[in-house]
């Protein structure tokens, strides 16, 4: 199976801020990496796919990048409703995997 | 649009069996894979496995063979997650998902969830 590891678990940021969250795969997924949102209570949301490519009604001040193993979710402009916990997810084979989640919190 | 509504709370306890549905609408429902996901409360996301209404087609992680049974019902739209032979530790929110395009292995759209706690 593909261990997707994610850094960091908890991260505090200010509004307007930017944040960077990374993820790392055991071995090569070749760009087959989502990320989601998911906000107290709710059930997750796609943002992002193909590592880099915007969910249709997703804002652009997320954005994704990587490949091979090491990948990267940016927040920029950090606005009250990003508040939530994201999760990579690899799906270049069977089991589809997620990392363990980085809760984001206001500073 | 694409919505999936899942059955409400169940209490369950130990031995016994749960079955949780999850009805689709607003797409062909045969022509997409249905998948289930497990999520403890304040801990991450597991993925159990999927199942394609088309042909009934299914494939269970390895974690949940024996545990999870998936079914679909297509006159109604509907996928079904049978657990069995519940423990404390199968407590947890269960989600169902819709792939994203075909042949994506996304999970483009959510159920609400369906809260399974198992106690005596």
């Amino acid at each position: 199976d593909i261990q997707m590891t994610q850094s960091p678990s908890f991260l505090s940021a200010s509004l307007g801020n930017s944040i960077t969250i990374t993820c790392h795969a055991s071995q090569n997924i070749k760009g087959w990496l989502a990320w989601y949102q998911q906000k107290s209570g709710n059930a997750p949301e796609l943002l992002i796919y193909k590592a880099s490519s915007l969910q249709s009604g997703v804002p652009s001040r997320f954005s994704g990048s990587g490949s091979g193993t090491d990948y990267i979710l940016t927040i920029s402009n950090l606005q009250p409703e990003d508040i939530a916990t994201y999760y990579c997810q690899h799906y270049q084979s069977f089991p589809l995997t997620f990392g363990g989640g980085t809760k984001l919190e206001l500073k | 649009q694409v919505q999936l509504q899942q059955s409400g709370a169940e209490l369950a306890k130990p031995g016994t069996s749960v079955k949780l549905s999850c009805k689709a609408s607003g797409y062909t429902f045969t022509s997409y894979y249905i998948y289930w996901v497990k999520q403890r409360p304040g801990q991450g996301l597991e993925w159990i496995g999927y199942i394609y209404p088309g042909n009934g087609g299914t494939y269970y992680s390895e974690k949940f063979k024996g545990k999870a049974t998936f079914t679909a019902d297509t006159s109604s739209s509907t996928a079904y997650m049978l657990l069995g032979s519940l423990t404390p530790e199968d407590s947890a929110y269960y989600f169902c998902a819709r792939q994203g395009l075909p042949g994506s292995w996304l999970f483009a759209y959510w159920g609400q969830g369906t809260l399974v706690t198992v106690s005596s």
